[in-house]
């Protein structure tokens, strides 16, 4: 049973920054893994699948790295719409912790 | 294109039990690793259970043990979850998965 660590937990920014959260594996997972972005009162968003695709429409800034056990999610220039709370998950598996993105 | 349509959700009191259903279409239901994932109101995302291709091995978060029991139908391309003993902590929105792709979701309200 793979376990997902996610980190920050929280994450304070200000728009135009660049940020990076990380999500470790317990074992190795190859590339299986997906990116969510989840907003108050909307369904989930997957932004990034297979580790480092981007899905369709889902804005450039926004990109995926790793593989294995250690994956990143980078969004390269912070906008005002980008402030949620974006989870890393194991394919039809655990979910990391969630990292809530602040206005600083 | 993937589709993936629940249905059964519903407002139901504590103790009692729902039977979700989902409906599949376009891949080949048979050779995919199937999830429930469920999001409380105001909170996080949480994977509930998944199951094998055929069938054969199933696994659950600790929380829905015992109470909650994934199936699949190959032949009709659909995926189950029947929940039995609720709690108003199962209240949620859950959606049925395969990988990176879910359907729309389907509310459930445990409440006296």
């Amino acid at each position: 049973d793979i376990q997902m660590t996610q980190s920050p937990s929280t994450l304070s920014a200000s728009v135009g920054d660049r940020v990076t959260i990380t999500c470790r594996a317990s074992q190795s997972m190859s590339s299986w893994l997906a990116w969510y972005q989840v907003k108050p009162g909307k369904a989930p968003k997957v932004l990034i699948y297979k580790a480092s695709t981007l899905e369709s429409g889902v804005p450039s800034r926004f990109s995926g790295s790793g593989s294995g056990t250690e994956f990143t999610l980078t969004i390269s220039s912070l906008q005002p719409d980008d402030f949620a709370t974006y989870y890393c998950q194991h394919y039809n598996s655990h979910f990391g912790q969630g990292t809530k993105l602040e206005i600083k | 294109e993937v589709q993936l349509v629940e249905s059964g959700g519903g407002l139901v009191q504590p103790g009692g039990s729902l039977r979700l259903s989902c409906v599949t279409s376009g891949f080949t239901f048979s050779s995919n690793w199937m999830s429930w994932v469920r999001q409380a109101p105001g909170k996080g995302l949480e994977w509930v259970a998944n199951i094998r291709e055929d069938g054969s091995e199933k696994y659950y978060v600790d929380s829905v043990k015992g109470r909650f029991t994934i199936s699949r139908d190959n032949i009709r391309n659909s995926l189950h979850l029947q929940m039995n003993s609720l709690r108003v902590e199962d209240t949620a929105v859950y959606y049925c998965a395969r990988e990176y792709k879910w359907g729309q979701g389907t509310m459930v309200t445990v409440s006296p």
